[in-house]
């Protein structure tokens, strides 16, 4: 069975800093891109950023470039999502997801972030 | 980055068949997948490559896709389709291996 597990998440002050996991079973993880998705609360879906299956390419969203880094562990079948210079607009639930082709396949059930003062 | 437009409300009656559209450039190059989302759970693809059903979805639910649009149908709507829809594609813009979402079409089964 497919299992994406997120943690990671919580209450963080504007300005500081974040880091999510996001532990992946039930497939074989490392020969898979992997996206980061985010929901703002009561908001639609935002991609946020992916990584190539051997970490060796990533892309983000413009709100997120220089602030966010994605990485992966294959040996650990763990995705990361690092979070500095936070803003009170990056209060979300956080979803991690496998990517199919073209498609977000399996989602884990997120970690919520809470950007406040 | 490109974008994608949902109406964002659409009802239909017990057993009755809906359609929801989503309109974006990127429909033009990408294949549109389609996720279904209940409150407080994460999403659920129900189509993808436009007109492709995972496996465990029921057959109600088909896409399809023509120029700039691609549709959602649900054909013989049931209680547990009430949930928000979003459309999704690869992105066009400067991130081309990333993606864009539609702002979502929220379903209610009268």
């Amino acid at each position: 069975e497919v299992q994406l597990v997120e943690s990671g998440g919580g209450l963080v002050q504007p300005g500081g800093s974040l880091t999510l996991s996001c532990e992946i079973s039930g497939f074989t993880f490392r020969t898979y891109w992997m996206s980061w998705v985010r929901q703002a609360p009561g908001k639609g879906l935002e991609w946020v950023a992916n990584i190539k299956e051997d970490g060796s390419e990533k892309y983000y969203v413009d709100s997120v470039k220089g602030r966010f880094t994605i990485s992966r562990d294959n040996a650990k079948n763990s995705l990361f999502l690092q979070m500095k210079s936070l803003r009170a607009e990056d209060t979300a639930v956080y979803f991690c997801a496998r990517e199919g082709w073209t498609v977000l396949d399996y989602w884990g059930q997120g970690t919520l972030v809470t950007v406040s003062s | 980055s490109s974008e994608l437009t949902q109406d964002p409300a659409v009802s239909v009656a017990l057993g009755q068949t809906v359609r929801i559209t989503c309109q974006g450039d990127s429909l033009r190059h990408y294949a549109a997948s389609w996720y279904q989302q209940r409150p407080g759970q994460a999403p659920v693809v129900v189509i993808y490559g436009n007109n492709n059903r995972p496996s465990g979805i029921p057959d109600r639910f088909s896409g399809s896709r023509s120029g700039n649009t691609a549709s959602l149908t649900i054909t013989g709507a049931q209680a547990e389709d009430e949930a928000d829809y979003f459309c999704h594609s690869r992105d066009i813009g400067n991130n081309r291996l990333g993606y864009v979402f539609g702002p979502a079409t929220k379903v209610a089964v009268l």
